[in-house]
């Protein structure tokens, strides 16, 4: 067990729909990533937010968004859903904000959340 | 921007065979490799890790070599298990050098691996 949890575990929804998924870091850890993984794309990075703010954007679609709140939980929300949508969604979390030779900002993933969108 | 390849999948082995599981790189600066390992159902979690040149990373018999000359890390063991079937992933985590990179993982494709007693 990582620490991490991610709710909810599965997800089934229609096409133009939106939902928000949801991730609680490790306690202390003031960093949360989060990641798309689906059978076309790959692992990819979509965003990262670091005590509250967003810190490093990545391959991530206008319709979906990001926050974290001030428990230092986050949500990724994904709006005007789409077939290419369906996915597994996962967060990491880590104390810092940055990884160096010095800093070991090891990334602790959550278990995921399978979106399907039909 | 920043790249992994991994050696085409799925791989099949039968117990106590070696393995080895290629994985190259680019990058700017002095990036950090990872591997990581999923298990079904699972999120990923990491098997091994190295930060700088010619550092050797290992776990639970795994090895890997961070090789800046060839800009390679990849991943071996001995002797593999059925319970190591697994999907693994390389990736990079960098520029280190007081780069704006804020930690971002950057994945290979994956590679699955299946071990038959």
């Amino acid at each position: 067990d990582s620490g991490v949890t991610q709710t909810p575990k599965h997800l089934i929804t229609a096409t133009g729909q939106r939902v928000t998924l949801r991730c609680s870091p490790r306690s202390g850890d003031l960093s949360v990533y989060w990641y798309q993984q689906s059978l076309d794309q790959g692992l990819q990075f979509l965003i990262q937010y670091y005590n509250g703010e967003e810190r490093a954007k990545g391959n991530i679609l206008e319709r979906f968004s990001a926050q974290q709140f001030p428990d230092l939980h986050s949500e990724l929300n994904l709006s005007s859903l789409e077939l290419g949508d369906s996915a597994l969604y996962f967060c990491a979390s880590t104390l810092g904000d940055r990884t160096s030779r010095r800093n070991k900002n090891e990334q602790f993933f959550g278990p995921g959340t399978r979106l399907t969108v039909l | 921007g920043d790249s992994v390849t991994q050696m085409e999948g799925p791989v099949t082995l039968s117990e106590e065979a070696f393995l080895t599981i290629n994985c190259t790189y680019t990058a700017t600066g002095y990036p950090s490799l990872f591997w990581y390992v999923q298990y079904p159902g699972e999120g990923l979690q990491l098997l091994l890790k190295a930060t700088k040149a010619d550092d050797k990373g290992s776990n639970k018999g795994f090895e890997a070599t961070y090789r800046k000359e060839t800009t390679s890390f990849h991943l071996e063991k001995g002797s593999v298990q059925v319970s190591d079937s697994a999907v693994y992933f390389c990736a990079l985590s960098g520029p280190n050098a007081g780069g704006t990179s804020y930690g971002k993982l950057t994945f290979g494709q994956g590679t699955i691996l299946t071990v038959h007693p």
